[in-house]
Formats: structure tokens, sequence, C-alpha cells
């Protein structure tokens, strides 16, 4: 079945460092991807997102490409701040009526 | 509302007790999604409704739970008997239409059975 596999945490930065979280998937056909963001104490919200292959999403200064040929969605940023400390969620949705699959999250803390 | 709401935020059963959980979605929204959250883990897919049709109940872990939309609007996740292993944070989501649409997360309940 489909699955999502992301680089485990938590990784820690220090401020104005370049942020690589590693997202691979696995899926028939081509499912659209995205990535979630859970703020301590918050729910999940939205980050960015991409529906076709060479899509790229970006908000906040994240961005994410779809590599069909890598089968990859990894999240990057130029220089992380203190208030990007979150967990990141990468997920798919597939051909089975919109239900999200999720990865395992990856804790980010960002240190001054 | 301005969002998706959840009530209650914590629950504490007794095992074998009965538990609800009450989802209110955005309004409009036709898509409703619940997902069970483990500790450090990712959420897994529960069921999905498309208004009052629920089209999907493949991720329900057992017959003890049951989840019902009458209306097409709130849902209510009801878990029966509860066991330690349910324990959990219990996700709502709704997104505008059916498909791929982007989902829009509640607070989630924290149910803790003892």
């Amino acid at each position: 079945g489909d699955s999502v596999t992301q680089m485990e945490g938590p990784v820690t930065l220090s401020e104005e460092a370049f942020l690589t979280i590693n997202c691979t998937y696995t899926a028939t056909g081509y499912p659209s991807l995205f990535w979630y963001v859970q703020y301590p104490g918050e729910g999940l919200q939205l980050l960015l997102k991409a529906t076709k292959a060479d899509d790229k999403g970006s908000n906040k200064g994240f961005e994410a490409t779809y590599r069909k040929e890598t089968t990859s969605f990894h999240l990057e940023k130029g220089s992380v701040q203190v208030s990007d400390s979150a967990v990141y969620f990468c997920a798919l949705s597939g051909n089975q009526g919109g239900k999200l699959i999720f990865g395992q999250g990856t804790e980010l803390s960002v240190k001054p | 509302g301005a969002g998706v709401s959840q009530s209650p935020r914590y629950k504490v059963a007794k095992r074998g007790q009965d538990v609800a959980l009450r989802c209110d979605p955005i309004s409009g929204h036709v898509s409703l999604f619940w997902y069970q959250q483990a500790l450090g883990q990712g959420p897994e897919f529960l069921t999905y409704f498309q208004n009052e049709a629920q089209l999907d109940k493949s991720g329900l872990p057992s017959d003890r739970f049951f989840a019902e939309r009458p209306e097409g609007s709130v849902s209510t996740l009801k878990i029966q008997r509860t066991q330690q292993e349910d324990s959990a944070v219990y996700l709502c989501a709704s997104s505008s239409s059916a498909g791929r649409d982007t989902q829009y997360f509640g607070p989630g309940t924290r149910l803790t059975v003892l």
C-alpha cells in the first residue's frame, strides 16, 4: 500500500542555518504531496503542497519539489528561525478518496 | 465557525467505559476525516465521510469504533469498551470538496484510558 518515510528527528539547528528534511513516498498512480506543521500546543497546519510532478510548493520561506523520478518531496528552508521549531509531517493523498497518509514526523528545534 | 473544533479537548476514561468525541467541521465542508495519532507518530486514517455518507471506514481498528455524521455536518466518533491501547490523540479534519482538497485539522481530543 501507499506509504511515506521521513528522516528521523529530532533535528537541532542554529538560527539562520539551512534546513533539509527528507521525505520519500511509495504510491500507485500520481498522488498529491503535502507538508504539514504542528507548532507546540497547536493543531496540524498545512505548510505547502504539490499536486503533480515537478511542481514546487512554497510558503513562509519553505520549499519542496515533487520529484517523481526519485519519489521524493524534501522540505528545505534557506535560513531557519527559532519560531520554526515544530514537528513537520510529510503526507500523501492517493487514489483512495482523499485520505492522507502521513510520515512519522520530524521534530525540529532551532536554537538562537 | 472559523475553523474545525473538537470537544472535549481532553478525556480520561477508565478501561471498559464508552466515550464519544465530537467534531464540528468548517461550515459547508463536504468531506470529513478522522485520524488517530499515537504519541510520537504521524496521524493514521480512521474513517471518511462525504456529506452524511461514510465512504471509507477501513482504518477503524476494531468493531468497538463507530463514527457517524447524520446530517452531513457535525460528526461523532464513539469508542465502546475502551482499552489502554486506545489512548491517543483523535484528530478531525474537513475539506471543502471530495477528493484531494486541502484538509483543515482541528486541535484534537487527547484520550487517556486508565
